[in-house]
């Protein structure tokens, strides 16, 4: 149990294009979803945690108005990267938290998106 | 949020243990610790999570000291498969943000 789906795994677009990467718990209903995104030869970096039916919340020197998360539902949340330029170009990873508990939740990652932005 | 800190690299053998430790001196009363493995081009996967003593599964055990400063990843009888970046992290309680460290470059050489 525990699955995270990402779609696509990868995908190239055009300077100033949107890009929408989506995320689903597929055997859980997630209480959270996080996003993280992770360059070359780097650790993974939080950008955002979500909470069904409320806005997200952005870490410090993430543009909110640039990586759209919508979190719809208890099992899908999307990011999306808007008017993307060749520097968003990274490794992006959701993970879905699921409560084992009342004192501890899990994350479950999913197995990332490639973007790579021309 | 606790910071962690681990080695940056290990080598090892296949077929030996390997122990990873991790220290988080500032860890709280209600984290947990929690490991994962992560390949290259893949997001991480779960290990093990513990909060206190020994905790045991299919493929790995994890040592935390009565103080919770610290604690360690038991890998038995490594495989070539293991080579992997493996990040110790403290959260995961009510609050549920994790915050990753450099993690640990693990290389099981034959």
């Amino acid at each position: 149990g525990a699955v995270v789906s990402q779609h696509p795994s990868w995908v190239i677009c055009k300077s100033g294009t949107s890009v929408k990467i989506e995320c689903r718990s597929l055997d859980f209903q997630a209480t959270t979803m996080f996003w993280y995104r992770q360059f070359p030869k780097q650790s993974l970096m939080l950008m955002a945690t979500s909470n069904e039916g409320s806005k997200a919340t952005y870490e410090q020197g993430v543009e909110k108005d640039k990586f759209l998360i919508n979190h719809a539902s208890l099992t899908l949340s999307t990011l999306t990267v808007t008017s993307a330029h060749p520097e968003d170009s990274s490794f992006y990873i959701c993970s879905a938290s699921r409560d084992h508990g009342p004192m501890v939740e899990t994350q479950y990652f999913g197995p990332g998106t490639r973007l790579l932005v021309l | 949020l606790a910071k962690t800190t681990q080695p940056i690299s290990m080598d090892s053998y296949e077929g030996q243990e390997v122990n990873i430790t991790c220290s988080h001196n500032n860890i709280a009363t209600n984290d947990y610790i929690t490991w994962y493995q992560q390949f290259p081009s893949q997001g991480p996967r779960f290990i093990i999570q513990g909060y206190k003593t020994k905790v045991t599964n299919e493929v790995a055990s994890l040592f935390i000291p009565a103080d919770r400063k610290s604690s360690t990843l038991s890998l038995p009888r490594v495989s070539l498969s293991d080579t992997a970046v493996y990040y110790c992290l403290v959260g995961g309680g009510s609050q549920g943000n994790l915050i990753f460290g450099k993690g640990t470059k693990l290389s099981v050489k034959p």
